[in-house]
């Protein structure tokens, strides 16, 4: 069975600190990684990572794939409250005529304080 | 505001009753995806459809069936409702199988 595990689970650091969330997984036939953020709403999409090695950035957030370890990290720098949210790792296994399936894990609650 | 609408935001239906969901994906976006949010279970996939086709089941119980329009607008229909069914459910969508999913704001389902 798909599985992705998020760690960890619940973190609460001050503002302007350096925060690393991890992801690992194990699926038949990986094609993707994403990242999205939950606040009170819908995720929102963060990355989407295919190739292992390559960071992709934005802003103060930055992620990268490892496809040999099966794990990916998160990265945000100079943490503001406005990052306080629930971060979502998703696994898409390989898209066989159309079918695809997007696995979460279980999510990691980051809390900034002032 | 990722371009995906839901409606209702809100619904509070008893025991037993049927509802239905509606989902409007992005423009351009062909594929649909139906999940559901609850406390202890985080996101689960239920069903997704591709063009009108469903092409992909997960957990999704025999109660709830979903189907894709030509317009490419979905619904979700949840029948004989149980309390364990009050959740949020979100509906997503793609350019194609294997993009990113853009999720729309959800629908909050309360059974009482």
């Amino acid at each position: 069975e798909d599985k992705v595990v998020q760690s960890p689970l619940s973190l609460v650091v001050h503002e302007g600190d350096t925060v690393t969330l991890n992801c690992s997984y194990e699926v038949t036939n990986f094609r993707s990684l994403l990242w999205y953020k939950q606040e009170k709403k819908a995720p929102t999409f963060l990355f989407m990572l295919t190739s292992s090695g390559i960071e992709k950035k934005s802003g103060r957030l930055s992620s990268i794939l490892d496809k040999k370890e099966l794990f990916s990290i998160l990265n945000i720098t100079a943490t503001q409250t406005g990052d306080s949210a629930v971060y979502l790792c998703a696994v898409i296994n390989s898209v066989i005529q159309g079918a695809q399936k997007l696995v979460f894990g279980q999510g990691t609650r980051l809390t900034i304080n002032p | 505001d990722s371009g995906v609408t839901q409606t209702p935001k809100h619904l509070i239906t008893a025991t037993g009753q049927r509802v239905t969901l509606r989902c409007s994906p992005r423009s351009g976006d062909l594929s649909v995806y139906w999940y559901q949010q609850s406390l202890d279970q985080g996101l689960q996939f239920l069903i997704q459809y591709y063009n009108g086709e469903e092409r992909a089941k997960g957990n999704i119980l025999e109660r709830f069936s979903a189907q894709q329009f030509p317009d490419l607008h979905s619904e979700l229909n949840l029948s004989s409702l149980e309390l364990g069914d009050s959740a949020l459910y979100f509906c997503a969508s793609s350019p194609r199988p294997g993009d990113e999913q853009y999720f729309g704001p959800g629908t909050r389902l309360t059974v009482t």
